[in-house]
Parts: structure tokens; sequence; C-alpha cells
């Protein structure tokens, strides 16, 4: 399978704790991308790279969230200090570089903060 | 934030039937595009709309596009049942990449 992959699935974990997502894109794109998704509603934009890169942040994403893109590879996202309202389908996609880009989509990580 | 809403939030059809959904937007575009999602596959890229462009067919799927408006709408034609998902649209504009999207249709196709 060539698509974008994630890592874990589903992760269920008590307020309080950190979690580590990872993403694995397509592999000659250079771009990744992570967005947040509730029930109910479209995805929202979380932060982009370009290559290891790391070009855009949404005012979503918290001091609590980090991001990392090291080898212009795979992509990890952590949240600290989880809360409740971090429970959400976390999905990441990549690209290629060019005007009118077409992202493909991972299968997204399900958090549950208990 | 959603970049703007989609109309209906709910469409239930019967198979062989086509379905339309529209989608209103907030500001210049680059480009829209419609990604169609289900708990089996996920988002999945439909069809692509440029800014200056009117209209795009793709198999049994037609986007229009009224800048003017600020709205754009999805029709699938001769609606199958696997059809069933919900239906996103999705805008780029200024120099950025990242995508806004709306809030989603809820299509159900019916045997």
């Amino acid at each position: 399978d060539t698509g974008v992959s994630q890592d874990p699935r589903h992760k269920i974990t008590k307020r309080g704790q950190n979690v580590t997502f990872r993403c694995d894109p397509i592999s000659e794109h250079n771009r990744l991308y992570w967005y947040r998704q509730t029930l109910g509603q479209g995805p929202e934009f979380l932060t982009y790279f370009q290559n290891e890169a790391q070009l855009e942040k949404s005012r979503l994403l918290s001091d609590r969230f980090s991001a990392e893109r090291p080898k212009g590879s795979f992509s990890t996202l952590e949240i600290q200090r989880t809360e409740q309202g971090d429970s959400a389908m976390y999905l990441c996609a990549s690209s290629l570089v060019r005007e009118h880009n077409e992202q493909f989509f991972g299968p997204g990580t399900r958090l549950t903060v208990l | 934030s959603q970049q703007g809403e989609e109309d209906p939030q709910a469409l239930s059809i019967q198979e062989g039937e086509n379905a339309t959904m529209n989608c209103s937007y907030k500001t210049s575009i680059n480009n829209l595009q419609w990604y169609r999602q289900n708990s089996g596959r996920g988002l999945v890229h439909l069809i692509l709309i440029r800014s200056n462009e009117r209209e795009k067919h793709s198999g049994r799927l037609r986007v229009t596009l009224d800048t003017s408006k600020k709205s754009s709408s999805l029709l699938i034609t001769a609606s199958r049942a696997a059809d069933t998902a919900s239906y996103f649209c999705a805008t780029t504009s200024g120099g950025g990449n990242k995508l806004t999207f709306g809030t989603g249709t809820q299509l159900k196709v019916e045997l």
C-alpha cells in the first residue's frame, strides 16, 4: 500500500497524559499536513511542513501541541497534558508542491481522552 | 474555523436518483475541491475546480463554481448505494496551501 499511513488508528488516554501520533506520507510527497476533525464537523487545519520546515501553524495549535518532521519524511504530532477537549480524529495528508495541490489523506488517528 | 457551510446537512435518496449538494464559502479562493469521507476509506479527493473555471466533470460527478456568489455545487448522477458517505467542499486561498473545509453533507443512498 503506497498511501498515507497513520499510527496508531485509535488511542485512549487519561486526561493529563502525553500522546504521540505518527504519519508516513506518500514517499515522493514533500508537503505534509495535519488536521483535526471533531464529530459532525469538517477537518480543521493544524499545521503543515514542506520537507522538514514547518511553514504554517494554526492558532488551534496551542503550546501543548508540537509537530515535527525531522528528516522530511515521516511526521509526529505530540499532545502534552491532554484535555478532554482534545478528543478528535487527527488526520494527516500529503501532497506534491504545485499550485493546485490535491492532498491525499491517511485513515486518521482517533483520540479519546477520558 | 470552517470556511462556510454546506447544504443540505443531510440528504437521503433512492439508488439511481441524482444528488445535489451545495457549498458556500466566505473569502476569495484559488480553487475549490470536493472530498468524500466514509468510515471505510477516510477522506478521498473527488474533484478540483480552479477559481477561473465554471464547470467541471469527472465520471458521474459534475461540479459548478460561481465565484460571484461564493458558492459551488456537486451533482452526483445515477447514484449508487456505494455513494453513501459524507461530502465536504474545501478551499485554498491566498498563498496558503491549507484546505479550509465546509461542514459537510451526509448522503444516504438507499436501495
